[in-house]
């Protein structure tokens, strides 16, 4: 069966400081990836998402990045955390071929960042 | 800017009863349809999803699609407090789903 990982849980940044976060999926090839912010009280905001490796969509133009280094796993950084960058983030895989069905996403467990 | 509209709630319904969670979407090539739960503080699970007109019931859960009306609805039948979270509508555009705010629903004993 298939499994997303995301770490860390909880972090806790000053602002200005940079931001790593990671999510890996088992038990599947060529999955597509996404990332989504919801901020607190708000609806799931998405920022980017891969079809492959290497191959990035931006959706919001934003001080975030994300990288795909490797066909199942998924970075979000930032080199400068402003205030607003708090939130919870989240991964969420999909499968298929070429973009195919299923088109079911399914989500990690969430990192918790605040921005101080 | 495609767009989900849900009516935010708070949904009250006693237990035993019967919810139902609505949700408009303005894309009309959207050909596949989801719901998710979230409870507070955790990630979104997905609990149903639809891709043609009707009906497709998945024990307590019945989901209706009317792709004409553009309008997707989420029935929970016997509503328990267990069910008391946010429940995401998200219909499919290409590689993305657009997910609408989300209503929260409250079941009360």
């Amino acid at each position: 069966s298939q499994t997303i990982h995301q770490w860390p849980a909880t972090l806790v940044q000053p602002v200005g400081s940079p931001l790593s976060l990671e999510c890996t999926v088992e038990g599947t090839s060529n999955p597509n990836l996404y990332w989504y912010r919801q901020a607190a009280g708000r609806g799931l905001q998405l920022l980017f998402y891969s079809v492959g490796i290497g191959q990035i969509s931006s959706e919001v133009p934003q001080n975030l990045s994300a990288s795909r280094p490797q066909d199942r796993q998924f970075i979000l950084s930032s080199k400068k955390l402003l205030l607003s960058d708090s939130g919870f983030y989240l991964c969420a895989w999909s499968g298929g071929l070429a973009g195919g069905p299923p088109y079911e996403q399914y989500f990690g467990p969430g990192t918790r960042l605040t921005v101080t | 800017q495609k767009e989900v509209e849900q009516n935010s709630g708070p949904l009250s319904v006693p237990e035993g009863a019967i919810a139902s969670l609505n949700c408009t979407y303005s894309d009309r090539g959207s050909q596949s349809f989801f719901w998710y739960r979230q409870y507070s503080g955790k990630s979104p699970e997905l609990i149903m999803s639809i891709y043609s007109n009707g009906d497709k019931e998945d024990g307590r859960f019945t989901a209706q699609l009317n792709k004409a009306s553009q309008y997707v609805s989420l029935l929970i039948r016997d509503s328990q407090p267990s069910d008391s979270a946010t429940y995401l509508c998200a219909p499919r555009e290409t590689d993305k789903l657009i997910f609408g705010t989300g209503t929260r629903l409250q079941v009360f004993p």
